[in-house]
Parts: structure tokens; sequence; C-alpha cells
């Protein structure tokens, strides 16, 4: 089966810092992925769609400038939280899919900003 | 805008016996997709059941089923001979061609087995 991976499973970082996260189709080239946020007890809401080798397109209400996607390679998405703050902490998950209707989920990550 | 709705925050059944969770979603769009998703406190989601709209026969995985009723909009996730490892949060979402295959996702029902 299609395996995503996220790396790492755990952050914590002080405020201000930057921090990345990525996100890897294992066995499986990934053209679109996509960026989730989920707060404790909550649903995910999507953050971003990242397409290789273009810009990625962010939904309303989410800074462009603070969370950077780049998604270089057709198995590689990352997410760079810049100028970390308390309130950005959360659960981040991204998905990879297959085909335009069947998306993999990876492990998830959990930023902690201190 | 495609809404979903999971009425029931929060459910338990006993071990061995069914339990159905509720899901109902709005859309203008006639071609879509249905899915419900399975997140254990190890918080990896995982895909349970998948529906196609233009499908009338209600999809089966094993002790997961589905009742899709289309015209009412409803699409609830039906779990047969309970087991402890169903214990998980459930999130019913939806997609479509004309939301660029975003999913939506439902705000979830934490369902509780119980031994």
């Amino acid at each position: 089966g299609a395996v995503v991976s996220q790396h790492p499973s755990r952050v914590i970082c002080k405020s201000g810092t930057s921090v990345k996260i990525e996100c890897r189709s294992l066995d499986f080239q990934a053209t679109t992925m996509f960026w989730y946020r989920q707060f404790p007890k909550k649903s995910l809401m999507l953050m971003a769609t990242s397409n290789e080798g273009s810009k990625a397109t962010y939904e309303q209400g989410v800074e462009k400038d603070k969370f950077l996607i780049n998604h270089a390679s057709l198995t590689l998405s990352t997410l760079t939280v810049t100028s970390a703050h308390p309130e950005d902490s959360s659960f981040y998950i991204c998905s990879a899919e297959t085909t335009p209707d069947t998306q993999y989920f990876g492990p998830g990550t959990r930023l902690t900003v201190l | 805008a495609q809404t979903v709705t999971q009425s029931q925050p929060e459910m338990s059944v006993q071990e061995a016996e069914t339990v159905t969770l509720s899901c109902t979603y709005d859309t203008s769009e006639s071609n879509y997709y249905l899915f419900w998703y399975k997140q254990p406190p190890s918080r990896q989601m995982i895909l349970v059941i998948r529906q196609e709209a233009y499908k009338q026969q209600n999809a089966t995985e094993n002790r997961f089923s589905v009742n899709f009723q289309k015209a009412a909009k409803s699409f609830s996730l039906k779990i047969s001979d309970s087991q402890l490892g169903d214990t998980a949060m459930y999130f019913c979402a939806f997609m479509t061609s004309g939301s660029n295959y975003k999913l939506t996702f439902g705000k979830g029902t934490l369902l509780t087995v119980n031994p």
C-alpha cells in the first residue's frame, strides 16, 4: 500500500525560531500533497495544497509567509513554520494523493512552541 | 461551499455489538466522493471506507458498511461486531472535482468500544 512518512514526529522549539516538517511519499510519486492542522479533539483543517514544481495554494486565513511550503520533488514536500509562536503549537498532518480522489496520510507531527 | 455534519460528538458500544455513526453533507455537485476515516489514539488517519456518489450500491469493507442515501445527503457508517481496536475518532469526509479534490471533514465522532 501507499506509505507516507513525516519527520520529525515531535518537535519542541523556542518562540521566534523556525521549524521545518518533512512529508515524504515512500513508495509512490505524488504531484500533489496537502497540509492539515489539527487542534486537540478537533477536526482536520486544510492549510494548503502543495503542488510539485509550482507555488502552493493556501486556504483562506492561512498566512503564506508564516507557513512556507516547498514541494521540490515528486516525493517530498516541506512545511516551514517561520518565527513560531506558542499559538502555532498544534498537530500538523500531511497527505499525498496517488490519484485525484485518493489521499494517504502521514502519521503527523506534534509541534510545541515554548 | 460544501459542508459535512456529524451530529454525534461521542458514542459508545459494547464489544461485539453493532453501532451506526451518522453523517450528512451539503453540496450542489452531482458527482463526488464520500469517505470515513478512523483516527485512533496514535493519531494516524486510516481510510475505513469510501463511496462514489454515482454508485448506487453501498460500499462494504469487512465489518464496516455504509448506508448512502443520495437524495437525503446522508452517509452513515455501520460497524458490526465491534472490537476494542475500533475505539477511535471517526471522521466523515467529502470531496469533489469542483473543489480540486480537497477533503472537507466533519467534526468527528469519538467512538468508545467497551469490554
